[in-house]
């Protein structure tokens, strides 16, 4: 089946860390997507990972993934008010080229 | 390299008038690929394209939609007699090659009020 699930808030302090997670059900996926949505934006790419790792990082983020209860997470280190947005995970469907996306969350960071 | 080009941005039509929906996608692209993001909702698939090509049309609602990518010139998402629960943003997202490993970078969106 298709269905990627989040949870919808998540509020943190500036300076903490932020961890969003994200399972999933096909896991045919090869890789897995996280994107970064502003206020009355589009979605901007942050990260992704290939079905064969575990872990990624890149500056602030480390995305891991355990493949085993198809459950993904984001974290965001020293997070900042900027970093206030909506995340969505997003997985390939099938290898067949559709992203299937999360609800999103919904990411409020206070000074 | 200029991103994935949607417009217009903000398209207004009445209930019963067609919207026509324009994505350029990324240079050296030739796959695109078309969401539909309902108010607090997230992304939702509705097809996928190539060059001439549909390759997956599964998330297009059955009536009133359709997509082209002709050889020349933009994609285009069409909605005949639009009805007020379409309002939505739609976004337009491009790839280079053709499986599904591919990263898909997106446009900002086209949002559409149907009055």
């Amino acid at each position: 089946g298709e269905d990627v699930e989040q949870s919808l808030f998540l509020s943190v302090r500036e300076g903490d860390s932020s961890v969003i997670n994200c399972t999933y059900t096909d896991s045919s996926s090869t890789y897995l997507y996280w994107y970064k949505q502003e206020p009355g934006a589009g979605l901007q790419l942050l990260t992704y990972i290939f079905s064969n790792m575990d872990m990624k990082q890149d500056q602030r983020l480390t995305v891991l993934l355990n493949k085993k209860d198809k459950h993904l997470s984001l974290r965001i280190a020293d997070t900042q008010t900027g970093d206030s947005a909506i995340y969505f995970c997003a997985e390939i469907y099938n290898q067949g080229g559709k992203l299937i996306f999360g609800q999103g969350t919904e990411l409020s960071v206070k000074p | 390299n200029a991103g994935v080009m949607q417009n217009p941005r903000h398209l207004v039509r009445r209930r019963g008038q067609e919207a026509r929906l324009r994505c350029s996608p990324m240079k050296g692209h030739s796959h695109v690929y078309w969401y539909r993001q309902l108010p607090e909702e997230g992304l939702k698939f509705m097809v996928y394209l190539q060059k001439e090509n549909i390759i997956d049309e599964s998330g297009m609602p059955k009536e009133r939609f359709s997509a082209e990518f002709p050889k020349e010139g933009p994609s285009i998402l069409r909605i005949q007699q639009v009805v007020r629960g379409d309002s939505a943003a739609y976004f337009c997202a491009s790839s280079p090659l053709t499986r599904g490993t591919d990263t898909q970078y997106f446009g900002p969106g086209t949002r559409l009020t149907v009055l």
